[in-house]
């Protein structure tokens, strides 16, 4: 079977960083992705890890332990418009399926 | 932003009813992919499809078809709605089947089955 877990719910200050992990145990991986997602939106893309290590991308990195399966999602300088559902998903077998955790509602204050 | 749209962007039917949810592309990709989702679970593949009438079940299909006889569209038919398909749609394309490949989605159809 597939398991992806993520934090419900995380909270955070306007400029400060914040880290939202995602474990996983898969039967297969073939990468795993980062979606943004606002309230009544689709999930927008945010990054791809398939080696381990760091991406950067801005603001926003994120980083892969295969070993481990783990990743996180490193948001830096927050911004009110990060408050956001952040999904991790997993890519399980061919055809590019993705299983996805159930997301972290991310709550960024003043 | 990839040029997907859905229709109707919401539905609200009876259980019974048959019901069909369009995702159009414009950008001549390949695979497309219909998920539900649901508070608590997060986003779940229904079906997907690889090509021109080339489908395959994903983890809910039960109670779904799908049919794809052109690149640009792929439907989905729930042939009697019932309330535990109350959800928001959303489909998704991505050029190729590889694990690089990125998928993007589209705005999403809600539904209600009363």
């Amino acid at each position: 079977g597939q398991n992806i877990d993520q934090p419900t719910e995380m909270t955070a200050t306007e400029g400060a960083i914040v880290q939202i992990n995602c474990t996983y145990q898969t039967s297969g991986f073939n990468g795993l992705f980062w979606y943004q997602q606002h309230a009544g939106e689709a999930p927008t893309f945010l990054s791809y890890n398939v080696l381990d290590g760091l991406e950067e991308k801005g603001r926003f990195s994120s980083f892969l332990s295969r070993s481990k399966g783990y990743s996180y999602l490193l948001l830096k300088e927050l911004q009110m418009k990060d408050s956001a559902s952040y999904l991790c998903a997993v890519i399980t077998g061919g055809g590019n399926k993705l299983t996805f955790g159930t997301g972290t509602q991310l709550k960024v204050e003043l | 932003d990839a040029g997907i749209t859905q229709s109707p962007r919401h539905k609200v039917t009876e259980t019974g009813t048959p019901v069909t949810l369009r995702c159009h592309q414009t950008e001549n990709h390949r695979y497309m992919y219909w998920y539900r989702q649901d508070p608590g679970h997060g986003l779940r593949l229904i079906h997907y499809s690889y090509g021109v009438k080339d489908t395959d079940k994903g983890e809910v299909s039960d109670g779904y078809s799908v049919s794809r006889s052109k690149t640009e569209d792929f439907l989905l038919t729930l042939e009697s709605a019932t309330s535990s398909q109350t959800s928001v749609y959303f489909c998704a394309i991505s050029a190729a089947g590889t694990g690089a490949d990125t998928q993007y989605f589209g705005p999403g159809t809600r539904l209600t089955v009363l």
